[in-house]
């Protein structure tokens, strides 16, 4: 059981460009969520996913697109990279109802 | 609206016990508790639930004030492994998870 897997663990990027961010997961888990994690601040939810075709947006959504077409995977894109959008990401999954988030190690993203 | 942590920061001697609250604008429904320590994802580490039944930690318990808009986590007999920030997470709307604004720990010996 690997849990939820993402990758890369470390991008640099120019302004402008575009990349996705992969994120995996292997427990059947139906919710899944992405995090922005900015130093000395909490997490902010970007945007999350409660079932394969459904995804809504989070509280700070605008430069990223997400995509849910199976139960296990749960891209993040990077539209036009700026320097605003360096942070930690991170994805997180769970069942759903009483239970927790699980979270992958982090994607560390630098727009210079 | 992110829930409120306080404190922003603690510093404890080993065995000494702690409170972080994390409040919101509205009833809180239930609360998960993590742990993220430096350079690491966050840990998922007890539920607080709706009527007051949690799940989780041996020597960590949580509670909700009475008009269940706060809760409190009590780290009782703290150890250095305690240390890092702690998050309550809890879902606004239906299916929308989010997180308050972190208290950072540190357990001294």
């Amino acid at each position: 059981n690997a849990g939820v897997t993402q990758t890369p663990k470390f991008q640099v990027l120019k302004t402008g460009q575009s990349m996705t961010l992969q994120c995996a997961q292997d427990m059947n888990h139906e919710y899944m969520s992405w995090y922005r994690q900015d130093p000395g601040m909490g997490l902010r939810l970007i945007h999350y996913s409660v079932g394969a075709g459904i995804t809504d947006q989070g509280e700070v959504p605008n430069g990223y697109n997400v995509s849910r077409s199976t139960t296990e995977d749960f891209p993040l894109r990077l539209l036009s990279a700026a320097p605003s959008q360096t942070s930690v990401y991170f994805c997180a999954s769970s069942p759903g109802g009483d239970y927790g988030y699980t979270f992958g190690s982090g994607t560390r993203l630098t727009v210079v | 609206q992110q829930p409120v942590q306080s404190p922003q920061a603690v510093i404890l001697r080993e065995g000494e016990d702690a409170v972080i609250n994390c409040s919101s604008s509205k009833a809180l429904y239930s609360v998960h508790w993590y742990r993220q320590k430096h350079g690491e994802a966050p840990v998922f580490l007890m539920i607080l639930l709706k009527g007051g039944e949690q799940k989780g930690h041996e020597k960590i318990s949580a509670s909700f004030n009475e008009k269940k808009q706060q809760s409190s986590l009590y780290l009782t007999a703290s150890q250095l492994s305690y240390s890092g920030t702690y998050f309550c997470g809890t879902y606004s709307g239906t299916y929308k998870y989010i997180f308050g604004t972190g208290t950072r720990l540190k357990v001294l010996a």
